[in-house]
C-alpha cells in the first residue's frame, strides 16, 4: 500500500518567488496536515484540511495557504518567500479529523536562496 | 496542550533496552501521551499512545506513572535502526475542530554497537 506521497522531494526557490508543494494522502485518509520543521527543531503545525475545508491553522502568516481537493489530496502555497522558510515541508494523513495516529510523508526539502 | 520535558540525548548499546523518559507535569485529564520518532531525512512515525495504563505494540512499551505526571518509551532491544529522534507529545483526543501534534525538540537516542 502506498503511504503518503509528496512531491517534489527538494525544492531551491529564490527570495520573493512563489512555490506549490504537493501530498497524496493514503488512500481512505480524509485529512492533512502540513507542518513546517526548521533544521533542529521539532516539526511545527500549519494546517489541518478535512473534506475541502480549513479545521485547523498554526501560527504562519498568511503567505502560507492550503488547500484540499475532491480526492482529498492537498497543496500547500507559499508566496513571497523569504529565507526563513526554508524548511523540510511535512504532510500527515489521517482517517477524521481526530485520530490516534497520524501517518506522515517524508516531506519536501525546500531551500529558498 | 500541556507541554512536555524530554532529555536532549541519550546513547544505548545495541541489544540492550532503551528506556526514554518523559515529564509532562501539567497533564489533563483527558489527554493522551503520544511517542513518535523521526530517522534522520524521513517523516515522523507514529510508534505508541496511552491514557493512564501501560500499553505495548510490536515497536514498544509505553509506562505512564500512576499520576500521570511522567512516563518512559521503552524499545526492549535497540538496533542501530532505532537511532532517531524520539518526541513525547501529550495531547487531547477532543481539541474542537482541528487536531494538531505540538512536537518538542525531542530526545536524540544513538544506538550504538
Amino acid at each position: 500500500d502506498a503511504g503518503v506521497t509528496q512531491s517534489p522531494t527538494h525544492l531551491i526557490k529564490t527570495r520573493g518567488q512563489q512555490v506549490t508543494l504537493r501530498c497524496s494522502p493514503i488512500s481512505g485518509h480524509k485529512s492533512v496536515s502540513w507542518y513546517q520543521q526548521v533544521l533542529g527543531q521539532g516539526p511545527q503545525f500549519i494546517f489541518q484540511y478535512y473534506e475541502k475545508e480549513e479545521r485547523g491553522r498554526g501560527n504562519f502568516p498568511d503567505r502560507f495557504s492550503a488547500r484540499q481537493f475532491p480526492n482529498y489530496s492537498s497543496e500547500l502555497n507559499v508566496n513571497a518567500l523569504l529565507l526563513g522558510d526554508s524548511a523540510l515541508y511535512l504532510c500527515a494523513s489521517s482517517l477524521e479529523v481526530r485520530a490516534y495516529g497520524y501517518t506522515f510523508g517524508s516531506g519536501t526539502r525546500l531551500t529558498v536562496v | 496542550d500541556a507541554k512536555t520535558t524530554q532529555p536532549p540525548s541519550m546513547d544505548c548499546a545495541e541489544g540492550r533496552a532503551a528506556n526514554l523518559p518523559c515529564n509532562h507535569s501539567t497533564i489533563s485529564g483527558n489527554e493522551y501521551v503520544y511517542w513518535y520518532r523521526q530517522i534522520h531525512s524521513q517523516g515522523p512515525q507514529y510508534i505508541i499512545h496511552g491514557l493512564k495504563n501501560n500499553e505495548t505494540n510490536e515497536m514498544a512499551s509505553l509506562i505512564i506513572t500512576e499520576d500521570r505526571k511522567s512516563s518512559t518509551l521503552i524499545l526492549p532491544h535497540a538496533t542501530l535502526r532505532d537511532t532517531a529522534v524520539y518526541y513525547c507529545i501529550v495531547r487531547a483526543l477532543d481539541t474542537g475542530t482541528a487536531s494538531k501534534l505540538t512536537f518538542g525538540t525531542g530526545t536524540r537516542l544513538q544506538v550504538t554497537l
